[in-house]
């Protein structure tokens, strides 16, 4: 079974500067997508970056960015110029060859400090 | 277009009765994945339904249902509530059978008394 790490409970970062938040995965399919999605207060979970295990160029998507290292299994979020609009949960998620079953990790609180 | 809906949005529930939530989801999608969302568990995969099957199920007991109409909508149904019920439950709905983004609804938040 896929499974999702996310190493940081928590996160702080002043305004303006960018911050990577951690997620690592653990799979056997050759054939996967990897999602981030961000969760504000409110509970909606809200799409913001995907990136496909044959892509050959990391996925970008205005200050969302994804660091793909798919030797290591790594599939870090970059969040470029943050704003205190960006303080939210945001969770990694994975989705194999199974449908459309995403297995999700724990989640990142971001803090944005002005 | 309109997004993902679910209704209703806050349900308040005592033990042992059952309960009933409804997703439509985005016009012309046809697979239709509910998920549990709670502080302990954390985001956990309930059923997908696409074309009215089911095609996957996660580690759920029998209390939890679903099914899903020939317009996509879909209902998860929840019989005898138990304390640990309370959650988020967020429907998402996606264009394809698979491999494709799901769009997510604002969720149910059940609560068990």
């Amino acid at each position: 079974a896929q499974k999702i790490t996310q190493t940081q409970p928590g996160m702080f970062v002043q305004e303006k500067e960018a911050v990577t938040l951690d997620c690592t995965y653990d799979t056997s399919d050759q054939s996967y997508g990897l999602f981030w999605y961000k969760q504000p207060s409110s509970g909606e979970m809200i799409f913001l970056i995907y990136q496909g295990s044959y892509d050959e160029q990391n996925a970008t998507e205005g200050r969302y960015s994804l660091n793909f290292q798919k030797a290591r299994k790594s599939a870090n979020l970059v969040i470029s110029a943050s704003q205190l609009g960006d303080s939210a949960m945001y969770f990694c998620a994975f989705l194999g060859t199974g449908g459309n079953k995403l297995v999700f990790g724990a989640g990142t609180i971001l803090r944005v400090k002005s | 277009k309109a997004g993902v809906t679910q209704t209703p949005r806050y349900l308040i529930k005592t033990r042992g009765q059952q309960v009933t939530l409804s997703c439509s989801p985005i016009s012309g999608h046809r697979s239709v994945s509910w998920y549990q969302q709670t502080p302990g568990q954390g985001l956990q995969f309930l059923f997908e339904y696409f074309s009215e099957t089911q095609r996957n199920k996660g580690n759920f007991p029998g209390r939890f249902s679903g099914r899903q109409f020939s317009n996509s909508r879909s209902e998860m149904n929840v019989s005898t509530l138990e304390l640990g019920d309370s959650a988020l439950y967020l429907c998402a709905s996606s264009l394809w059978d698979k491999g494709a983004e799901q769009f997510f609804g604002p969720g149910t938040r059940l609560t068990v008394l």
